[in-house]
């Protein structure tokens, strides 16, 4: 069974610090990742996503995470955080074997003060 | 515009009641999700649809039911035997094998459903 923690329910940044949302995982085989964001009564938005290749994953709006296989993590990480970064994001895992696709985070939510 | 479309986006519900949530996709998408969200407990997967006239159980299938007749389109009924179906749910769909679509969800606007 494949299984994702992100172990902070909220993180707290000051704008144009750097920021880092955790996520650590856990799959059978090799892993597929993903990160997504979602605004205040909205649906899920794509971030970025690990298949394979380089450990380190640029995605949307100055994103980024790397993949680390020996401690299963794959932390969000941006250099300089905005107030309108401020939203719920979402860490998900793909056992590329299951049809079921998707399994995701409880969910982190990100507040960039001012 | 290529996308996922849900309706209605709020939903009021009396106890007791039916109420079907609707779910479009013009992505050509061959398989189709719904997940239902709380605070606190992220997305959990009720029902999944890999084709047309197919679909399987999620982790939290209890109380709701499902039609795929279309492949644009994956109706979710919430019944009357859903005990707490106060929630937001949200549809997303992915494409075919093979294709960059088939390792992304893509979803939906979402529908907040409340029981009165």
């Amino acid at each position: 069974a494949q299984s994702v923690a992100q172990p902070e329910d909220q993180v707290n940044v000051a704008e144009g610090n750097p920021l880092t949302v955790k996520c650590t995982y856990s799959v059978s085989g090799n892993p597929y990742l993903f990160w997504y964001v979602q605004y205040p009564n909205r649906g899920l938005q794509f971030l970025l996503k690990y298949i394979t290749g380089d450990n380190l994953v640029k995605g949307s709006y100055g994103f980024e995470a790397e993949f680390n296989k020996s401690q299963t993590s794959f932390h969000l990480k941006k250099p300089s955080a905005l107030v309108s970064d401020s939203a719920l994001y979402f860490c998900a895992v793909r056992d590329p074997g299951s049809a079921r696709q998707l399994t995701f985070g409880s969910g982190t939510q990100l507040t960039v003060l001012p | 515009d290529g996308g996922i479309t849900q309706s209605p986006k709020y939903l009021f519900r009396k106890e007791g009641q039916n109420v079907t949530l609707s779910c479009e996709q013009n992505l050509n998408h061959d398989a189709m999700y719904w997940y239902r969200q709380d605070p606190g407990q992220g997305l959990r997967l009720i029902y999944y649809s890999q084709i047309v006239n197919d679909f399987q159980k999620g982790d939290i299938a209890e109380g709701y039911s499902v039609s795929r007749e279309k492949k644009e389109s994956f109706p979710l009924t919430v019944t009357s035997a859903q005990k707490n179906p106060t929630a937001f749910y949200l549809c997303a769909s992915t494409g075919h094998p093979g294709t960059s679509a088939y390792n992304e969800q893509f979803f939906g606007p979402g529908t907040r459903l409340t029981v009165l």
